[in-house]
């Protein structure tokens, strides 16, 4: 079971926007819409940013987004912050009642 | 507010177990999954397995050998064992929670375990 695929960098500028990919499968990404993404600041244990492809939980801020196309999921940030510098990972339910990560993408704010 | 709190031995011999344990406090631990994630040191993070506060659970297909994943609903405790470790099972090691939505919500600090000799 390898993991979803996801780009090792991406930057942007302050106040720009940013996507970040998520590739999976069928048995994954593909055919359900139980997508989450997680910020990791470093020494940081993951916060959830999104869930069910596209939902915010409380208190998220809306610069963040979500959404799915086939077997790939995207996060969107608009408006970069300094402080949305940090890695990023996918997580999907995958058929059989299991999860599987992205390898995670290091966000860098130029 | 729920709040996770990891705790066992930060140095595990070559082919011991593992032994982790999950503290829940501030809210209860029925109607919740309760999962278990690892990060190698410089690495992503890697879903280990779920319980179900009933007691039924699900492991990683590559991990599903070496695992076992158990509750204890009375004392608010989610427990982890990981058989036969090499250095490869080095990592920081995660309590989280999860609903129905499979959204990882709430997280413990995490613990580092170090396998060597």
């Amino acid at each position: 079971q390898s993991a979803l695929t996801q780009p090792a960098s991406v930057s942007g500028s302050p106040g720009q926007s940013i996507t970040i990919s998520c590739t999976g499968t069928s048995s994954d990404v593909g055919n359900y819409n139980l997508v989450s993404w997680y910020q990791q600041h470093p020494g940081k244990a993951p916060k959830l940013m999104i869930y069910e492809v596209s939902k915010r939980p409380s208190g998220v801020s809306n610069r963040f987004s979500g959404s799915k196309s086939g077997n790939t999921a995207s996060l969107t940030i608009s408006g970069l912050q300094a402080e949305d510098e940090a890695a990023y990972y996918c997580c999907s339910y995958v058929r059989g009642s299991t999860l599987l990560f992205g390898g995670g993408t290091k966000l860098t704010v130029l | 507010q729920v709040q996770l709190q990891e705790s066992g031995p930060g140095l595990v011999k070559p082919s011991e177990t593992l032994s982790l344990t999950c503290t829940v406090s501030g809210g209860s631990i029925k109607n919740y999954y309760w999962n278990w994630i690892r990060q190698p040191p410089g690495k992503g993070l890697e879903w280990i397995g779920y319980i179900y506060y009933s007691g039924s659970a699900n492991y990683s297909p590559s991990l599903k050998s070496r695992v076992t994943i158990s509750v204890d609903t009375p004392k608010n405790q989610v427990s982890l064992k990981l058989s036969s470790v090499t250095a490869a099972d080095t990592a920081v090691y995660y309590c989280a929670r999860s609903g129905r939505d499979d959204a990882l919500d709430i997280w413990g600090q995490g613990t580092m375990v170090t396998v060597s000799s």
